[in-house]
């Protein structure tokens, strides 16, 4: 069984300039959550999508903006980056509704640096 | 505001001790509670959850954490610290009315093995 994968695993970016971040969720999950992680801080939840809907979503602005494709893998797409943008980007899955207390299976991350 | 408070950012001790990771919650309802680890340059994986059913829950690598309603806590303890656990743990907590999928997570605390 082929868990979270997330690409790239590093990134660099200069400010004002747009980034996508992808994520394959765990064989069987149909939910996708991404989170950013600053550094030395807990992980923040951005968005979550279910079936390619987005269903629910934290306090983020509306240049963070993603999609779920028909096989459930996701996009994480963030414009106008600016230099807080800089961190950690974790995208979990799970495997079905997202439902509160269902386990949400974690990628390695794709660590982004904006400039 | 829903929140988790995770008491220490480091905590260390000797290889064979107690681990002993705090970490507090605070809401109106009961939530469902969930420890995860982070090694380097990894993405998260959970230890163990709780969700309304036993108090006292055991995970993996020997971790368990008990829920205490009176004290809004969920502690994670091991009775003998290895070289291994050496980590950043992450309490995380999930709100009834929140955000389908909405982890909140604390801020972590980096445990320390000494040989």
């Amino acid at each position: 069984e082929t868990g979270v994968t997330q690409s790239p695993t590093h990134l660099i970016k200069t400010r004002g300039q747009q980034v996508t971040l992808r994520c394959s969720s765990q064989s069987g999950h149909n939910t996708v959550s991404w989170y950013q992680q600053a550094l030395g801080q807990g992980p923040q939840f951005i968005f979550q999508y279910y079936r390619e809907e987005e269903n629910g979503r934290g306090n983020f602005p509306p240049r963070f903006s993603g999609l779920q494709f028909p096989n459930y893998s996701s996009e994480l797409n963030v414009n106008a980056l600016e230099l807080d943008d800089s961190a950690l980007y974790l995208c979990a899955s799970s495997p079905r509704t997202g439902a509160l207390g269902e386990t949400q299976y974690f990628g390695p991350g794709t660590r982004l640096l904006v400039l | 505001a829903q929140s988790v408070t995770q008491l220490g950012s480091h905590v260390s001790v000797s290889e064979g001790a107690l681990v002993l990771l705090r970490c507090n919650y605070s809401s109106s309802v009961p939530p469902y509670l969930f420890w995860y680890v982070q090694y380097p340059n990894q993405g998260l994986q959970l230890l163990l959850k709780y969700t309304s059913a036993a108090t006292l829950v055991k995970g993996i690598n020997g971790f368990e954490a008990e829920f205490k309603k009176s004290e809004t806590s969920f502690h994670l303890t091991k009775p003998s610290a290895h070289m291994s656990d050496a980590a950043e743990y992450f309490c995380a907590v999930s709100f009834p009315g929140g955000s389908q999928g909405n982890l909140i997570f604390g801020k972590g605390t980096k445990l320390s093995v000494k040989p």
